[in-house]
């Protein structure tokens, strides 16, 4: 089974600054999808960014971006000029590419990071 | 705005109850999932289903039971519930292709007093 770990429960940045959160993961497949989703206070779990492993190229939509390690099972989440919206729980998650009939093909988060804008 | 649809949002109710969340999506998506959200924002998938009259239990197990008469309905029922089922219950759903994100409800918060 995959897990997906992120390591820093809180982060903190000051509005205007760069952050960057911290995922891996560990899977024996070759073949997935990546995810970080956003989940406001009291609001909507959405999507921020995602990345397929076969894809050298590093994600980017706006401010946000990735840096993803294949070798090294790492998958970061970049946010630039922090702005105050930004503040919210941020989830890593994993998707299998394969499905073998037996079991769930959603996705696997990891615990999630609070973040924390500073004004 | 949202294409999946969680109702109630909040819901205080009495042991021994039974209770129906609901969940409908607008996207004809033949994937939907349930996911319980522990008050640590830990993400759990408790039931699953690829279409209709299909239903299978996740990786947490939970007492909780659901129904997939039609493609946009995906009900989760507790026949008794107990204060250890309080928590937050999302909802979401997903396109046929494994790159395609899930999209969330706004969730249900239940607490069982």
């Amino acid at each position: 089974a995959q897990t997906v770990t992120q390591s820093q429960p809180e982060m903190s940045v000051q509005e205007a600054e760069t952050v960057t959160l911290s995922c891996t993961y560990d899977t024996s497949e070759s073949d997935y999808y990546l995810f970080w989703y956003k989940q406001p206070p009291s609001r909507q779990m959405i999507l921020v960014i995602r990345q397929e492993a076969y894809k050298q190229q590093n994600a980017t939509e706006n401010r946000f971006s990735v840096n993803f390690q294949k070798a090294a099972k790492s998958f970061s989440l970049k946010i630039s000029d922090s702005q105050l919206g930004d503040a919210a729980m941020y989830f890593c998650a994993y998707r299998s590419a394969y499905y073998a009939g037996g079991g769930a093909d959603g996705l696997t988060f990891g615990k999630g990071t609070h973040l924390i804008i500073q004004p | 705005e949202a294409d999946i649809y969680q109702t109630p949002r909040y819901l205080v109710i009495g042991t021994g109850k039974k209770i129906t969340l609901e969940c409908s999506q607008t996207m004809g998506h033949d994937k939907m999932y349930w996911y319980q959200q522990d008050p640590g924002m830990e993400l759990h998938l408790i039931h699953y289903s690829y279409g209709v009259n299909s239903t299978e239990k996740g990786d947490l197990s939970s007492e909780s039971t659901v129904s997939r008469i039609r493609t946009e309905h995906f009900p989760l029922t507790l026949e008794s519930a107990r204060p250890s089922h309080t928590s937050q219950y999302l909802c979401a759903s997903s396109g046929e292709l494994y790159n395609s994100p899930l999209h969330f409800g706004n969730g249900t918060r239940l607490t069982v007093t």
